[in-house]
Parts: C-alpha cells; sequence; structure tokens
C-alpha cells in the first residue's frame, strides 16, 4: 500500500535551519511529484513546495521563497524540504503528498511537528 | 487571505444535505482541476473529490463535487455525525505557479 512517512521535525530557534524527509513506499516513486504542504496551529492548509517526478523542476510558495528548497533522491524514494532562517511563522505540522499530473493530492503523511522557539 | 474562498462554516441536521462552495479566478479554477479534502480533528486530510468530480475509491457517493467557470462546489448528503471535520478545496495557480487551498470550512453535523 502506498505510504509516506515524514520525520525530521522538533523545535529549533527561529533563523537556524531544518532538514524534512519524506519517505514513500509501495508505488514507483519515480512516477509522481511530491508536495509539502504545512498547517500551523489551528489554521488551514498551506501549500508549500512541489517537487516534479523526475527532479526537473520545483515551485515554492511565496511564504518561503528564498528560505526553503525541496529536492529528491529518487535512489531512496525520498524528498527533503530544507528549511533555512527559519521563522515564528514557520510553526506548523508538515505534511508531505503525492501528486499527480491534474495537482491530485492523493496520499498524505501523517505529519511531522516544526516548533520555531527561542 | 486565502486564493480560493470557502464560507468558514456549515450546519446541517443529520440525515441533510450540504453544499461547501469554493471560489476562485481565472487563474487557478477556471483552468485546473479541482480537489477536496476532509480533515478530521488531529488527523492528516484525506482526498474526497479529484479532476472536479471524480471521487476516489472507497469514498461514498453522498459525496460529489462540481465546477462551474471560476466557482467548484462540494454536495455532502445524508449527513452523519462522522462527517464532521473541515474541509477544503484546492487547485494549482497558474499566475502564482503554486498550489492553492481555501481556507477550509468547518461543517458541523447538528
Amino acid at each position: 500500500q502506498v505510504q509516506l512517512v515524514e520525520s525530521g521535525g522538533g523545535v529549533v530557534q527561529p533563523g537556524r535551519s531544518l532538514r524534512l524527509s519524506c519517505v514513500a513506499s509501495g508505488f514507483t516513486f519515480t512516477s509522481y511529484g511530491i508536495h509539502w504542504v504545512r498547517q500551523a496551529p489551528g489554521k488551514g492548509l498551506e501549500w508549500v513546495a512541489k517537487i516534479y517526478y523526475d527532479d526537473s523542476k520545483t515551485y515554492n510558495g511565496d511564504s518561503v521563497k528564498g528560505r526553503f528548497s525541496i529536492s529528491r533522491d529518487n535512489s531512496k524514494n525520498t524528498v527533503y524540504l530544507q528549511m533555512n532562517n527559519l521563522r515564528d511563522e514557520d510553526t506548523a505540522v508538515y505534511y508531505c503528498a503525492r501528486g499527480d499530473g491534474q495537482h491530485t493530492l492523493d496520499y498524505w503523511g501523517q505529519g511531522t511537528l516544526v516548533t520555531i522557539s527561542s | 487571505q486565502s486564493v480560493l474562498t470557502q464560507p468558514p462554516s456549515v450546519s446541517a441536521a443529520p440525515g441533510q444535505k450540504v453544499t461547501i462552495s469554493c471560489s476562485g479566478s481565472d487563474s487557478n479554477i477556471g483552468n485546473n482541476f479541482v480537489s477536496w479534502f476532509q480533515q478530521l480533528p488531529g488527523t492528516a486530510p484525506k482526498l474526497l473529490i479529484f479532476v472536479d468530480d471524480r471521487r476516489p475509491s472507497g469514498i461514498p457517493d453522498r459525496f460529489s463535487g462540481s465546477k462551474s467557470g471560476t466557482s467548484a462546489t462540494l454536495d455532502i448528503t445524508g449527513l452523519q455525525t462522522g462527517d464532521e471535520a473541515d474541509y477544503y478545496c484546492a487547485t494549482w495557480d497558474r499566475s502564482l505557479s503554486a498550489g492553492v487551498f481555501g481556507g477550509g470550512t468547518k461543517l458541523t453535523v447538528l
């Protein structure tokens, strides 16, 4: 069965960096794009980033442009979210999700909590 | 402010029908497929509707989606207490080159 498992969350000080991982299994990893979506405490969903199935393109949301970058290692069935210069407002649960060509996010991980605090 | 506009909350009695709207623009809903997600408290979002009006396997036909122009709609019939959740619409915005979500709608089954 399709599974996505996020890891790497934790408590980090403002201005520091963190790298999240999303390990996929149960499907042909190289056939799908992967998205990161976050949810601040008590708030709605916010799209963060996307990487194409073949690593040819990446996109980032305005609120993280220049600070976050998405990458993938197809040999490890893993997508990463490198988060630099973290701010208080980056505190959220971060989900990775499988995406197809129609921007359908059909399978989601359980999420990993990132807390920015001094 | 979300790019896609949803009502903050809707409510109806068990067995009734509820409609959740999602309003956007030509750069998003008007030219891209819409998905709908259900999020129960403390859990990850779950795909309910994709490519405007299709249901993934396992989603009951009480849930249906439609789209007209720059607006999309999620209908839920035969409401059950287990349907109480937050519902989100989503699509791609070609002007922003970014994914976009609605602000979410909290469904209360009275």
